[in-house]
């Protein structure tokens, strides 16, 4: 099961960021996205399509629906310059699963 | 708060084995299971298999099975994994993760800081 994202995506602050992963039916799995700075481990900041850890702002928002992931980020700021990442579990290989990373860049 | 403290760099010649650790606080261990994931330098995450709380079974990728081992020690609340006979492309920052759910309801909610493993010559 490949999940696909793409490599970049750049934005100016105060603009909405909308980054996508790409599957197969997606949408009938639990896709959950971290944030990873440079140098830093991985943050959870989306789990279960929606939902947000605590501390997590509501800036950041996940929707899943048919074969596409989304999560948004409204109103970007330079500290949201990082890698972003979607995960899910496959059943039919019975593995957990990471798309490549997408690396925000704000302008 | 939950903190998960890993164990320092490591510098393992290939054919070697190397063990990294995982001490975790803040939450009662025995409750939930725990995952290891590792990222090569300028890549992305790979996760490398989890320890399950529910059943005490461990779970791994394919690509890894046969060389990796996954335990704890919940007297010391501490999560080891074990990887044996280093490649090269094993050089990697490893993470260890604090698990929540389990096959289709898992994710990673808490990190260790990582372990840099290089395998060189």
């Amino acid at each position: 099961y490949v999940l696909t994202q793409p490599p970049s995506v750049s934005m100016a602050p105060g603009e909405t960021a909308r980054i996508t992963c790409a599957g197969p039916n997606i949408g009938s799995k639990s896709v959950h996205w971290y944030q990873q700075k440079p140098g830093q481990a991985p943050d959870l900041i989306i789990f279960f399509d929606s939902s947000r850890p605590t501390g997590i702002p509501e800036r950041f928002s996940g929707s899943n629906s048919g074969n596409t992931a989304t999560l948004t980020i409204i109103r970007v700021e330079a500290g949201d310059e990082a890698d972003y990442y979607c995960q899910v579990w496959d059943g039919s290989s019975d593995q957990v699963v990471f798309g490549g990373g997408t690396r925000l860049t704000v302008l | 708060q939950v903190h998960l403290v890993q164990s320092g760099a490591e510098v393992k010649k290939p054919g070697a084995s190397v063990k990294v650790s995982c001490k975790a606080s803040g939450y009662t261990f025995s409750n939930y299971g725990v995952g290891w994931l590792r990222q090569a330098p300028g890549q992305g995450l790979e996760w490398m298999g989890w320890l399950s709380s529910n059943s005490g079974n461990a779970h791994y990728p394919r690509n890894l099975q046969g060389r990796v081992t996954m335990s704890t020690d919940k007297s010391s609340n501490t999560a080891y994994m074990e990887l044996r006979s280093l490649r090269s492309d094993d050089t990697a920052v490893y993470y260890c993760a604090r698990v929540f759910g389990d096959y289709e309801l898992i994710y990673f909610d808490f990190w260790g800081q990582g372990t840099l493993v290089t395998v060189s010559s």
